[in-house]
């Protein structure tokens, strides 16, 4: 079965830090999303790219946070400086359009100390 | 603003009877509707969906019914098994719009031996 890759899978630093988050989509898949899972907000939409270009941001605060498609295999999302709320699980999911079916992968739990 | 909202946190069912989980939405934009399911330390995966111009749709013990005059979709589980213990989101999107999903926060499902 084809599958999102995520690394790292666990992820704790100290604030002030920078963070990045790896994931690998689907070959020929060409959107990514990346999301944000809180007990508070759910899952929250980040960022996500059609054919590696950015679509929307929005979700993200900008002052710290970046997400780029330097290749159709990677996508990263960077978080510099952490901040002890930006601790929650961030999934990264690829699909074929915004059609609804995508894929998630397993996820990179972070924690900010 | 919540759009896509779950207000059941969790629930518990035993096994063998019916699961019912439920979804509130607010905008009558969205057009097709999807049920994620996650289990611990693992992304969300797909379900079941349905489009606007249906008011259910069934794959195995799954059933999902849309109301849209009352912006309400439920996910019927029957019978429940020990093995549907899992986190559910409820997710909607303006397929037509060409806008990504928008995700409730999760229902806990516990499903009792």
């Amino acid at each position: 079965d084809a599958r999102v890759t995520q690394t790292p899978r666990h992820k704790v630093t100290e604030m002030g830090q920078e963070v990045t988050m790896r994931c690998q989509p689907i070959l020929g898949h060409n959107t990514v999303f990346w999301y944000r899972q809180t007990m508070m907000q759910g899952l929250e939409l980040l960022a996500y790219f059609r054919n590696r270009a950015p679509l929307d941001d929005s979700g993200m605060p900008k002052d710290r946070f970046s997400a780029e498609m330097p290749d159709a295999t990677l996508a990263t999302l960077k978080i510099q400086p952490s901040e002890p709320r930006d601790s929650a699980v961030y999934f990264c999911a690829s699909g074929w359009g915004l059609g609804g079916r995508n894929t998630f992968g397993s996820g990179t739990r972070l924690t900010v100390v | 603003d919540q759009q896509v909202k779950q207000n059941s946190p969790s629930l518990s069912v035993q096994e063998g009877r019916i699961s019912i989980l439920n979804c509130d939405y607010t905008n009558s934009m969205f057009d097709y509707f999807l049920w994620y399911k996650k289990y611990p330390a693992e992304g969300p995966t797909f379900l079941i969906s349905i489009s606007s111009i249906k008011d259910k749709n069934e794959d195995g013990r799954f059933t999902v019914f849309l109301n849209k005059s009352a912006k309400h979709l439920s996910l019927h589980i029957v019978p429940s098994q020990p093995g549907d213990s899992a986190v559910y989101f409820c997710a909607a999107m303006r397929n037509s719009g060409n806008t990504p999903l928008v995700f409730g926060k999760g229902t806990r499902l516990s499903v009792i031996a």
